[in-house]
């Protein structure tokens, strides 16, 4: 069965204060690997697509990079903005692309200013 | 633009009514989904359309009807809902079959409550 565990379930970090949050996978046949911002009561924002093992992608403070077994997503110098739920997901499966994705549980990210 | 719309916002319904959930795309994206979202848990897959036909469906109770009346359009039919259905549907849609990029953009959601 298709596994992804995101740690921490929960972080408070102080405004500038970087760190990075985790995201381990058990799948087979990897597709994808993908970042999302949800804020409450909204649809999940896309941040990266990771395809194989050594990628890395970066998009302002963020940074996601890819292993064979996990994904992280570090974050430099945050700001209170980016408060938000972090959400991993990956795809698997044969319909070429059109397979729906298994998502972890998320990790909720508080920055205080 | 990575924009998908969905109407309306917010639904409430009765037990005994029939509505309809609304997705539109203008991406030309050939892979569309319903997901279900409940509070503080992750989204799941309900629903997969693939060149406008369902392709995946995860064993959903048939009181939820997919469509998909053409390439950028995915409707959700909904009849005798049960309270416990009450959460926020998701539609997202991809490229598609075999293309280059396979990330899914979702839009808003509509927050469904079933009294």
């Amino acid at each position: 069965e298709d596994q992804v565990t995101q740690s921490p379930e929960a972080l408070r970090l102080q405004e500038g204060e970087s760190s990075s949050l985790n995201c381990s996978y058990t799948v087979s046949g990897l597709r994808g690997l993908f970042w999302y911002r949800q804020d409450p009561g909204k649809g999940p924002e896309f941040l990266f697509t990771l395809y194989s093992a050594g990628e890395e992608k970066e998009k302002e403070r963020l940074k996601a990079t890819l292993t064979k077994k996990e994904s992280f997503l570090h974050i430099t110098a945050p700001k209170p903005e980016d408060s938000a739920t972090y959400l991993c997901a990956v795809q698997v499966g044969s319909g070429g692309g059109a397979d729906g994705l298994t998502f972890g549980k998320g990790t909720h990210l508080i920055i205080q200013p | 633009d990575t924009e998908v719309t969905q109407t309306p916002k917010h639904l409430v319904m009765g037990m005994t009514n029939k509505k309809s959930l609304k997705c539109e795309q203008h991406m030309g994206h050939r892979a569309m989904y319903w997901y279900k979202q409940k509070a503080k848990k992750p989204p799941e897959l309900m629903f997969v359309y693939s060149y406008e036909k369902l392709s995946i469906n995860e064993s959903v109770p048939s009181r939820f009807s997919p469509e998909c009346p053409n390439s950028s359009l995915l409707n959700l039919h909904l009849h005798a809902l049960q309270p416990e259905d009450s959460a926020l549907y998701l539609c997202a849609s991809s490229q598609g079959i075999d293309r280059e990029r396979y990330e899914q953009y979702f839009g808003p959601g509509t927050r469904l409550t079933v009294t």
